[in-house]
């Protein structure tokens, strides 16, 4: 059964912080790895990583897969309180089916 | 982006009773959508795959008679909660992928669900 696991599950820092949020996947004929936020409501996207090695990046959110491993980690630097939230992520499988299978998630909180 | 959306919101009913959530896609064609369920403090979970123009794809474990999907066109797709029991009180979110194979998937905004 495909799983994603998360790590921590919870994380507390202060802002100017920077943050490492963790993703291990076993997903059978693996696809891609998704990295959404989520807040109040449903999650929003911020990456997707399918190639080994190389790096997405967004203002301070950045993320990378490695394939070897069945990793990914996605690093938010300078943090703010608009940071919090809850971070999932989810793999994919190739073979038609573009369903989620997502992670528990990670809750940042991020103090002023 | 695209833009996927949820009708209602949220809605309280009585144990028993039915409830429709609605999920459309506003700006593209989804022959695909999925239906998640999220309790309080966990991951998002999948119910079903809803397909247009055949029958929707169940998890295991998720009761297809009493979360009846029907994707009605390549915009529509309802989940209907049957004979609801304060136990299916959840968020239940829909998304949507593009088609073209690039994987990204939209959500809408979610239906909060209290059943009394």
């Amino acid at each position: 059964e495909d799983k994603v696991v998360q790590s921590p599950l919870s994380l507390v820092v202060h802002e100017g912080d920077t943050v490492t949020l963790n993703c291990s996947y076993e997903v059978t004929n693996f696809r891609s790895l998704l990295w959404y936020k989520q807040e109040k409501k449903a999650p929003t996207f911020l990456f997707m990583l399918t190639s080994s090695g190389i790096e997405k990046k967004s203002g301070r959110l950045s993320s990378i897969l490695d394939k070897k491993e069945l990793f990914s980690i996605l690093n938010i630097t300078a943090t703010q309180t608009g940071d919090s939230a809850v971070y999932l992520c989810a793999g994919t499988s190739q073979g038609g089916s573009e369903k989620l299978v997502f992670g528990k998630g990670t809750k940042l909180t991020v103090n002023p | 982006g695209a833009v996927v959306s949820q009708h209602p919101s949220w809605v309280i009913c009585k144990s028993g009773t039915s409830v429709k959530i609605e999920c459309r896609s506003l700006d593209f064609q989804a022959t695909t959508m999925f239906w998640y369920r999220q309790f309080p403090k966990q991951s998002l979970m999948l119910m079903a795959t809803s397909n247009e123009g055949s029958k929707a794809t169940y998890e295991q474990g998720v009761e297809k008679d009493k979360f009846l999907i029907n994707h009605a066109s390549l915009t529509l797709s309802t989940l209907t909660v049957t004979s609801a029991h304060p136990e299916d009180s959840s968020f239940y979110i829909c998304s949507a992928p593009i088609a073209g194979g690039r994987n990204e998937q939209f959500f809408g905004p979610g239906t909060r669900l209290t059943v009394l």
